[in-house]
């Protein structure tokens, strides 16, 4: 079926960096995008960003720009997103999920990842 | 910005319940649904302002375009009660605040 597992929880320390994988089954890899959104503790969801699994370019929210980088390797039908210059603020819940839709009739986020908790610590 | 509204309800088994969302400018029929339930991930109900995706319940059904949208929910179902998510795609991703649907 189709799934996307995410990598395990982190804790890291404040100004470090931490990066999760997000591996892809059940469907070919490179015929969706992926996204990246996450979840603080109480709150709402907030978009990262997304890469187009085959071309590999990326687009970020302005938020994030120059702290995330979100990469891919079709080899292993694994996307990853890095996140450097933790805060505390940035402990959260982070979810991978597939890009559906198209620019004419919009797009959606049909499957997501199992999430990955991101623990921030002095 | 989307808005929601209620940010919180409280309905009984076999209730319809209505959530509306609203975005600050036109983004057509851009808007998503999605449902959250507690320790689990987003799972998208509705794409596209009205397409049910497959799979969901006959029960969710959602309308709108331009500025406001709403999703409906008749004949209310235990697994029902969690949380909903409007979500725009016409200008980069943006998820409204969420509605809270607990059992009253």
């Amino acid at each position: 079926q189709v799934q996307l597992v995410q990598s395990g929880g982190e804790v890291k320390k404040s100004g470090a960096s931490v990066k999760v994988s997000c591996k892809a089954s059940g469907y070919t890899f490179t015929g969706y995008s992926i996204q990246w959104v996450r979840q603080a503790p109480g709150q709402s969801l907030e978009w990262m960003g997304w890469i187009n699994t085959g071309h590999g370019n990326t687009e970020y929210s302005q938020k994030f720009q120059g702290r995330v980088t979100i990469t891919r390797d079709i080899s292993a039908s694994t996307a990853y997103m890095e996140l450097t210059g933790l805060r505390y603020e940035d402990a959260a819940v982070y979810y991978c999920a597939r890009g559906s839709g198209t620019s004419r009739a919009g797009y959606y986020m049909d499957v997501w990842g199992t999430g990955t908790t991101v623990t921030v610590s002095s | 910005q989307m808005t929601q509204s209620p940010t919180s309800l409280s309905a009984s088994v076999g209730d319809t319940i209505i959530i509306t969302c609203r975005a600050s400018q036109n983004i057509n029929t851009f808007l998503n649904w999605y449902q959250q339930t507690p320790g689990n991930a987003p799972k998208l109900l509705i794409y596209g302002a009205s397409n049910l995706q497959s799979g969901v319940p006959s029960r969710f059904s959602a309308s709108g375009s331009g500025t406001i949208f709403t999703l409906t929910v008749t004949s209310l179902q235990p697994e029902d009660f969690g949380f909903y998510f409007c979500h725009q795609a016409y200008s980069g991703h943006t998820f409204g605040q969420g509605t809270k649907v607990d059992i009253k």
